[in-house]
């Protein structure tokens, strides 16, 4: 299946770990996002990757370090974990922006709960 | 800074009704303008896509419209069904990012 995909699914960890989540790709997108919807279910950008470079950081605490090994890969790496890191966590791709004729796909999300 | 603002935040109407979802936004150089349903709990499913160049784009019950000079689209949904019950974000793609409306959710009564 072409799609974007996130493990895991759920997390629930303590405050204080560390974590990561993980983003793939199969449809062929040179450009890779992370966005957070928090509790009010409002969607904001963090980070995006064009070709496993960083064009956009959203004035994310540097806790979150986002690593690209290749362009079909997005992961999202979060220190010290705090209760108000818990929210819902999308990864989602595209092509180029400025080829214009593509939307965006999104993953399922990542439900993190810190406790 | 592209800003998207949607109304109403939220909809109830009996099932079989029109309806009109409205999505504006400030900055209207744009690529592109994607509209998205997300059942609670879920992901993001795209529903249907406008380019720049284009007036309007249709799925089956659903029709988009935008208006890119006066930074406007809409959603048309025809014949609502209870299953159409979800949150529907407008997403305004430009340079390097795509940002979101904050939603309106929609309920269909049967």
């Amino acid at each position: 299946d072409t799609a974007v995909s996130q493990t895991p699914k759920y997390l629930v960890t303590q405050m204080g770990n560390d974590k990561s989540i993980k983003c793939e790709q199969n449809l062929g997108h040179d450009t890779m996002y992370w966005y957070k919807q928090d509790s009010k279910k409002f969607l904001k950008i963090m980070f995006s990757y064009n070709n496993k470079e960083l064009i956009i950081n959203e004035t994310v605490p540097n806790r979150f370090s986002p690593k690209s090994p290749d362009k079909a890969h997005l992961n999202l790496h979060i220190n010290s974990l705090e209760l108000g890191d818990s929210a819902v966590y999308f990864c989602a791709s595209s092509h180029p922006p400025g080829q214009g004729i593509y939307g965006y796909t999104f993953g399922s999300g990542t439900r993190l709960t810190v406790v | 800074k592209q800003e998207v603002t949607q109304i109403p935040a939220a909809l109830s109407v009996p099932e079989g009704e029109n309806l009109v979802l409205n999505c504006s936004f400030t900055d209207s150089a744009i690529y592109n303008l994607q509209w998205f349903r997300q059942d609670p709990g879920k992901g993001l499913t795209s529903l249907l896509l406008i380019q720049s160049s284009q007036r309007e784009q249709t799925s089956g019950r659903l029709n988009a419209s935008l208006d890119k000079s006066s930074g406007r689209s809409t959603l048309y949904i025809a014949a609502s069904q209870p299953g159409d019950s979800a949150t529907y974000l407008c997403a305004v793609n430009g340079a390097g990012k795509s940002t979101f409306g904050d939603g309106t959710t929609l309920t269909v009564k049967p």
